[in-house]
């Protein structure tokens, strides 16, 4: 079945800097969406991507769409305490089907 | 406020005992979903279901059982044939037509003793 493969598992950052993760699959989707969990709680959607090559931000995350449809990155720009927690990619197969990553935990040293 | 309540929020069970664990939703949403969360994994669909007195089986459902006699609630049983029952369960919803965007419950975490 489709897989997707997330990195990093993990970041230790300085506050203030940016981040970057990315998901990758040897299959291609539909959509491609981004989740935060923060610890104790359910996922929150923080972005959805429809088209291959869609860029989209919201605040100071950004994401994209691949152009290949078969991966997709977050940015988080100029990071706060705030923005720890466990960032999911997931991605909708042609099928309907909706897969998630494995998650990067993010932590932010202040 | 609208949203998905999921109850309890810890649940210690012993081995060989059923338990059931609760999601209820106000969002009049049509489809709602069971997934499992362990350490280092990606979520696993459990169960899910798109219309009242209608479910269908995830990736992982064996072990675990559902139903859906109300649009607002899809409680999930973890039965004593789930092997390792031990983890994070979180319920979801979503209008019919938006698979992916999915709207979570906090999430109730079951350990077997």
């Amino acid at each position: 079945g489709q897989q997707l493969n997330q990195s990093p598992q993990s970041m230790f950052i300085q506050e203030g800097e940016d981040v970057s993760m990315n998901c990758t699959s040897s299959s291609i989707f539909n959509t491609w969406l981004w989740y935060k969990q923060d610890p104790g709680e359910g996922p929150v959607l923080l972005i959805a991507l429809y088209k291959a090559g869609e860029l989209t931000s919201n605040g100071r995350l950004t994401a994209q769409f691949g152009i290949t449809r078969k991966d997709s990155f977050l940015n988080i720009s100029a990071s706060i305490p705030s923005d720890v927690g466990i960032y999911f990619c997931a991605g909708q197969t042609p099928g309907n089907k909706l897969v998630f990553g494995a998650g990067t935990i993010l932590r932010v040293k202040s | 406020d609208g949203g998905i309540t999921q109850s309890p929020k810890y649940l210690f069970r012993k081995e060989g005992q059923n338990v059931t664990l609760s999601c209820e939703q106000n969002l009049n949403h049509d489809a709602m979903y069971w997934y499992r969360q362990d350490p280092g994994q990606g979520l696993r669909l459990i169960y899910y279901s798109q219309i009242v007195n209608d479910f269908q089986k995830g990736d992982i459902a064996e072990g675990y059982s559902v139903s859906r006699e109300k649009k607002e609630s899809f409680p999930l049983t973890v039965t004593s044939a789930q092997k390792n029952p031990t983890a994070f369960y979180l319920c979801a919803s979503n209008p019919q037509g938006a698979t992916g965007e999915l709207f979570f419950g906090e999430g109730s975490r079951l350990t077997v003793l």
